[in-house]
């Protein structure tokens, strides 16, 4: 049982460049989270989804598109990156119904500079 | 909107002694849950306790405890006989919950360093 994991670890890009950051669960969670993590700023959500198929907007979308088209995985897309989206970015899931607290479980991270 | 205050950006606490982190929250849902969660260096972010709002008495995980006074909308996190392995970030979140959306919103963090 591996929990949440994140894909890639670490990256540098250069500015305009795209990439997709992957997660994965492995605890048949509903919901899915994307967070981005900035010195003095706590996490702050990106999107998100309360299921396969669903995606909406968190506090700071821009820049930024989301799919889920399995329910296990929970994609990420910068398309055009740009230095301010130099962050660390947290996945996270959570089982969304039921019984709470429903506490959400993170990835181990993945630290994105954009040059 | 809900709002999560930490005010303490720092704390320092000798080994074996007791500390207590803050957490103010503002919102007007009648029913919300209360997360602390805990960075260490390593950077994983670890889930610690859970208050829900509607929770007669205040959580309690092992040497974490919640002091959760309602009307003041706060949500103190309580460490005892701290422990150098509790150095790390603590993050207070609060859950935002409607039909159809789930979501977390965290404070800005307090920074916890325990001495020997």
């Amino acid at each position: 049982n591996a929990g949440v994991t994140q894909t890639p670890k670490f990256r540098v890009l250069k500015t305009g460049q795209s990439m997709t950051l992957l997660c994965a669960q492995d605890m048949n969670h509903e919901y899915m989270y994307w967070y981005r993590q900035d010195p003095g700023m706590g996490l702050r959500l990106i999107h998100y989804s309360v299921g396969e198929g669903t995606t909406a907007k968190g506090e700071v979308p821009d820049g930024y598109n989301v799919s889920r088209l399995k329910k296990q995985n929970f994609l990420l897309g910068l398309e055009s990156a740009a230095p301010s989206q130099t962050s660390v970015y947290f996945c996270a899931s959570s089982f969304g119904l039921g019984t709470e607290p429903h506490e959400q479980y993170f990835g181990p991270g993945t630290r994105l500079t954009v040059t | 909107a809900q709002k999560i205050t930490q005010t303490q950006p720092g704390m320092f606490v000798q080994e074996k002694e007791a500390v207590t982190l803050d957490c103010t929250y503002d919102t007007s849902d009648p029913s919300y849950g209360l997360f602390w969660y805990k960075q260490p260096s390593s950077g994983e972010m670890i889930f610690l306790i859970y208050q829900g709002s509607y929770d007669q008495q205040n959580a309690t995980e092992g040497r974490y405890s919640l002091n959760f006074q309602k009307a003041r909308k706060s949500a103190n996190l309580v460490i005892s006989a701290s422990q150098l392995g509790d150095s790390a970030m603590y993050f207070c979140a609060m859950r935002e919950r409607t039909y159809n959306t789930d979501k977390l919103i965290f404070g800005t963090g307090t920074r916890l360093q325990v001495f020997p």
